[in-house]
Formats: C-alpha cells, sequence, structure tokens
C-alpha cells in the first residue's frame, strides 16, 4: 500500500532531550516535508527537500534540523525540544514538487515537551 | 506556493444544505489550486485541485470553480453530510515556479455539518 509512515504516534518528551521522528514513504516521490499544526494556525512548512541531499527551510524552522540521506526517508530533529514545540507533526510526500503534484500526508506526530 | 486568504473561518450547515468556502491568492500566474480535507484526529488529504486551464471541476458532490480575473477560488459542497464535516484547506501555487518546494495553506475553514 502507498503511504507515507511516521513514528511515533505520540511522543513525551521533556525539555532538552534530543528527540527524532522518522518518516518513510514507499512511492519513490521526490519531495518531502514537514509541517507542525497548531490550533488556529493552521499548517506551517517546517522544512521541504526537493530531492536526496538538498533540503530548505520552510516558513518556521527553528529548533528543527532534518536530512535526506535517502529518497524514502526524512527525518524531522529536535536537538534540544522546547515547551513551545509541542505540537501535531505532519510529514508529506508528493511525487514532484507540490505545485505540480498533490501532497500525501503521513497520520501525524502528537509530540508533548514538557 | 504562494500566501492565500481563506475565508469563512468557521462554517456551520444543516444537513443537506450547500457548503462554500473560498480562496483568494495574489499571484495572477498562480496556477495549479488543490484542497484538502482533514477528518478530526486524522491526517490532510487531497479531495479536489483544479488547474487554471479550466474555470471548473466536479468530483460528485464536490465542485470547484476558479475566477482567475478576480484571484479566487471556491470549494462548493452539496447536499451536505455529516461526514462532510471537517477542516478544509486550500492552497496556490506556480506550477512554472522552479523554487516550488516552499507550500503554504490557507488558514483552514472548519465546516460543522448539523444533522
Amino acid at each position: 500500500e502507498a503511504q507515507v509512515t511516521q513514528n511515533p504516534r505520540y511522543l513525551i518528551t521533556v525539555t532538552g532531550k534530543k528527540l527524532t521522528v522518522t518518516c518513510s514513504q514507499n512511492m519513490n516521490h521526490e519531495y518531502m516535508s514537514w509541517y507542525r499544526q497548531d490550533p488556529g494556525l493552521g499548517l506551517r512548512q517546517i522544512y521541504y527537500s526537493m530531492n536526496v541531499e538538498v533540503t530548505d527551510k520552510g516558513d518556521v524552522p527553528e529548533g528543527y534540523k532534518v536530512s535526506r540521506k535517502e529518497k524514502r526517508n526524512f527525518p524531522l530533529i529536535l536537538e534540544s525540544p522546547s515547551p513551545n514545540q509541542t505540537s501535531l507533526y505532519f510529514c508529506a510526500s508528493s511525487l514532484l514538487a507540490p505545485n505540480n503534484s498533490p501532497l500525501h500526508f503521513g497520520n501525524g506526530t502528537r509530540l508533548t515537551v514538557t | 506556493g504562494e500566501n492565500v486568504e481563506q475565508h469563512p473561518s468557521t462554517l456551520s450547515v444543516q444537513e443537506g444544505d450547500s457548503a462554500v468556502i473560498k480562496c483568494t491568492y495574489s499571484d495572477s500566474a498562480s496556477n495549479y489550486f488543490p484542497w484538502y480535507k482533514q477528518e478530526l484526529g486524522k491526517r490532510p488529504q487531497l479531495i479536489i485541485d483544479i488547474r487554471s486551464n479550466v474555470g471548473e471541476k466536479k468530483d460528485q458532490r464536490i465542485a470547484v470553480t476558479l475566477n482567475k480575473t478576480a484571484k479566487h477560488f471556491s470549494l462548493h459542497i452539496t447536499e451536505t453530510q455529516p461526514e462532510d464535516s471537517a477542516v478544509y484547506f486550500c492552497a496556490a501555487y506556480l506550477t512554472s515556479d522552479t523554487n516550488a518546494g516552499k507550500s503554504t495553506f490557507g488558514d483552514g475553514t472548519t465546516l460543522t455539518v448539523k444533522p
């Protein structure tokens, strides 16, 4: 089944403890992206990747890192999480860039930082 | 993608009525307009998209219309059902943009269909 898989679905952590949220797609998509969703703020883009080894900042990149060493994987790294990073996170992929093909979203990761 | 303004932020209708959500964009060259639906606790999913070479596209009870002159596009849901209750997001893109990784959505419309 074609899908975008995020792990974990739920994560509770403490301030400053490094964490990684994984994202994998099995559709051979070139484009991958991370978003955070907060009440009243919609979906905001954190980072995106147009292809392997190519990443760039979205609208809210501060406090996050990403890497794209393989086409299928695009992990989101929080080196030193803070409470303001408590949010619902979505990974998404598309065959080409989102201006030419629709986005496929993962099921989300709900992160709580205490 | 470019910034879009989406209205209304909340919409409540009676089952069977129609619902309309509107998005406006600023770049007259934008030519790809997708709509995503996010049910409570679930991921956003594409429900319909339109390209600027057509003015309207339908898929059963859902339709999207595009007014290039006024730079707005709208999602129309007819004969609404409780399962249409969700948050709807729009986006606007320029397909020839080589720096098209940026992806910005409207702020979302929470649609509630009352039985």
